[in-house]
């Protein structure tokens, strides 16, 4: 299996653009996370889905933010409209329950 | 609420010697599990080592090994032989099943190893 895969891998955008991110999660995986992290905060949960259904979105920020997991392959994370504090590095991971989560390589955002 | 403290920011170690770094963690459930990830300076996420809450023996991966210690809720890792490789951020994380199986993360040791 290829791992979980994110892209972009890079995202430069300016202010008030609308910025998607996209995960591609282990074939077979059943919870797929969505984390931040920034030197500030650390890493932060932003929300996670069980068979493609949202669990927990108590981390989601803004409503400026929102996730999809139309199946069980792909899910998004969007901002709309983003803002230099987003500016982070954000990660998808999927797990089969309970026996630990493996991680995209990221996707590092630059809100100008 | 589960959380999880990692009360060592950073941490060197000479090249060949030992590390531990220290976890707590706070749950008032049982059927838990323990892991932890190394971060390397590409910010790649990686799983080291995995450790089931009902089980009494320490999980062992090569040169990286757990003391679990249920009672006092502590989850410590120690990295023997370090490398120059090993030097990483690293986190300590868990998942309860009763919470709906969600990945908690501590704030992480950064780890320096010096040749």
């Amino acid at each position: 299996d290829a791992g979980v895969i994110q892209s972009p891998r890079h995202e430069v955008t300016e202010m008030g653009q609308e910025v998607t991110l996209r995960c591609k999660p282990i074939s077979g995986h059943d919870y797929l996370f969505w984390y931040r992290q920034t030197m500030m905060r650390g890493l932060e949960l932003l929300i996670y889905f069980n068979n493609n259904v949202p669990i927990d979105d108590s981390g989601m920020p803004e409503d400026r933010f929102s996730a999809k997991m139309p199946n069980a392959s792909f899910s998004t994370l969007k901002i709309q409209p983003s803002e230099p504090r987003d500016s982070a590095v954000y990660f998808c991971a999927s797990s089969l329950a309970g026996r630990g989560a493996f991680f995209g390589q990221g996707t590092r955002l630059t809100v100008v | 609420a589960q959380t999880v403290t990692q009360s060592q920011p950073e941490m060197s170690v000479q090249e060949a010697e030992t590390v531990t770094l220290s976890c707590t963690y706070d749950t008032s459930e049982n059927n838990y599990y323990l892991f932890w990830y190394k971060q390397p300076p590409s910010r790649q996420m990686i799983l080291v080592i995995r450790q089931e809450a009902y089980k009494q023996q320490n999980a062992t991966e090569n040169r990286f090994s757990v003391n679990f210690q249920k009672a006092a809720k502590s989850f410590s890792l120690k990295i023997s032989d370090s490398q120059l490789g090993d030097t990483a951020m690293y986190f300590c994380a868990f998942i309860v099943k009763a919470a709906g199986n969600k990945l908690t993360f501590g704030g992480g040791t950064r780890v320096l190893v010096k040749p």
